[in-house]
């Protein structure tokens, strides 16, 4: 079962910031929190993960909130070939195994 | 530079006829997995292999088995295709070492159509 709450839908304008929210109110504290993109008949692209501090990467930003409740995903600039449905995921160990389980993801529009 | 390949990109097959799908990697990545993603839906894993050790998920139909014959390639086995099988089926890898730190590289899926 996936354990995060997103929105369905987001739209952005072309060259502004956009902040993706995630809800994990049950995150355990080995939880990493991975979040991944599809683009229109693509396979998932992996974006960013943390743990507990803000992560930065060439493609986007990942703010984690000090309880570890909640995420935002930060894309500084968004471009049309961002938009894309935005997974956030929480990967959790067990018996060996680590398995990404999608939930439905935000669909993000970029307006021109 | 493709890393995760995957052929055919787009596959017709008819119902109850055996289908393979197969997937390469030049990662060198020690974790193979796939998925099932059907329309509008977001992707489900199947199985994944760790090096030889397989790893079904409890609700994986038998109609689904994995082969894995070396470390670069990965095939997936649908033996009795049923309409409800259509869908695209993901391949990816991830090296394995950094447990719930492991990122996962997906291909460019297999689009399965049954007639």
């Amino acid at each position: 079962d996936a354990k995060t709450t997103q929105p369905n839908s987001m739209e952005s304008n072309e060259e502004e910031p956009v902040h993706l929210p995630c809800n994990h109110s049950t995150i355990s504290g080995t939880d990493y929190i991975h979040w991944y993109r599809q683009l229109p008949s693509q396979g998932p692209e992996y974006v960013i993960h943390g743990l507990t501090s803000n992560v930065n990467n060439r493609m986007a930003s990942l703010a984690i909130a000090e309880d570890r409740k909640s995420s935002t995903l930060i894309l500084h600039r968004a471009t049309l070939r961002d938009a894309a449905v935005y997974y956030c995921i929480l990967m959790t160990s067990g018996a060996g195994s680590y398995q990404l389980t999608f939930g439905k993801g935000t669909k993000l529009s970029v307006i021109p | 530079d493709a890393m995760v390949i995957q052929n055919p990109r787009y596959q017709v097959t008819q119902f109850g006829k055996p289908v393979t799908l197969s997937c390469s990697q030049t990662l060198n990545h020690n974790v193979m997995y796939w998925y099932q993603q059907k329309s509008s839906q977001a992707p489900k894993l199947l199985f994944h292999y760790y090096d030889k050790d397989f790893n079904n998920e409890a609700d994986t139909p038998d109609n689904f088995q994995s082969r894995r014959p070396n470390t670069s390639f990965c095939f997936l086995d649908i033996r009795s295709p049923g309409l409800g099988d259509a869908a695209m089926y993901l391949c990816a890898t991830s090296l394995g070492l950094a447990g719930v730190a492991d990122t996962q590289y997906f291909g460019p899926g297999t689009r399965l159509t049954v007639l």
